[in-house]
């Protein structure tokens, strides 16, 4: 029944120490989302996909890169780890409706910790 | 860019009551989605509502869209419905999506 699966759903890594976060769905779904959700504060949005079409927020750093190998597979791959990387990361699936999105499905996300 | 504003940020409910959570957004918007994030932190999606009004079950949501503003209503609340609800809007152009910071919910037994 899963839909937008996340693995691992607890990640830590070491300052500086590159780390790779997946996601994967099972609704076909055209965009995928990466968010970032910090302690107490609403989810921000990375980047998203719109099929093989990338594209990345103004303020995301360049620290964060994406990877979209099929329609079912979407990673996040943060280069270089900062403390201030620590957060809930949510991936988000939606059909285009069109030129704008649908109802978005979310992963239950990974908890990052940067020691 | 678009701003959202949600009120209350915080809210106490005695297990039975009602409530209205509010949404204001600054600009005209392609969408607008109503999200519950359990304690656990999963976030689940109540409503897709860019105007007009929805009901599912205990919850109805009403957007006004002329007005730039969303409302949430929860009737006969339970302890399950506590968590954080998010009010996320799309901008006209289009798969931006920009949450409002929410507003943290709590139903008392």
């Amino acid at each position: 029944d899963a839909m937008v699966i996340q693995n691992p759903r607890y990640q830590v890594t070491q300052f500086g120490k590159p780390v790779t976060l997946s996601c994967s769905q099972t609704l076909n779904h055209n965009v995928m989302y990466w968010y970032q959700q910090k302690s107490s504060q609403a989810p921000k949005l990375l980047f998203h996909y719109y099929d093989k079409d990338f594209n990345n927020e103004a303020d995301t750093p360049d620290n964060f890169q994406s990877r979209r190998p099929n329609t079912s597979f979407c990673f996040l791959d943060i280069r270089s780890p900062g403390l201030g990387d620590a957060a809930m990361y949510l991936c988000a699936t939606s059909r285009d409706n069109p030129g704008r999105a649908d109802t978005q499905y979310f992963g239950p996300g990974t908890r990052l910790t940067v020691l | 860019g678009i701003q959202v504003e949600q009120s209350p940020p915080d809210l106490i409910l005695q297990e039975g009551a009602n409530s209205t959570l509010r949404c204001n957004f600054s600009d005209s918007v392609n969408n607008l989605q109503w999200f519950h994030q359990n304690p656990w932190g999963q976030l689940i999606n109540l409503f897709y509502i860019p105007s007009g009004t929805k009901q599912n079950g205990r919850l109805s949501a009403t957007t006004v869209a002329t007005e730039r503003y969303s409302l949430l209503y929860i009737s006969s609340s339970q302890t399950t419905d506590s968590g954080v609800y998010f009010c996320a809007v799309e901008n006209t152009g289009g798969f931006k999506t920009i949450f409002g910071a929410g507003t943290r919910l709590f139903v008392k037994a």
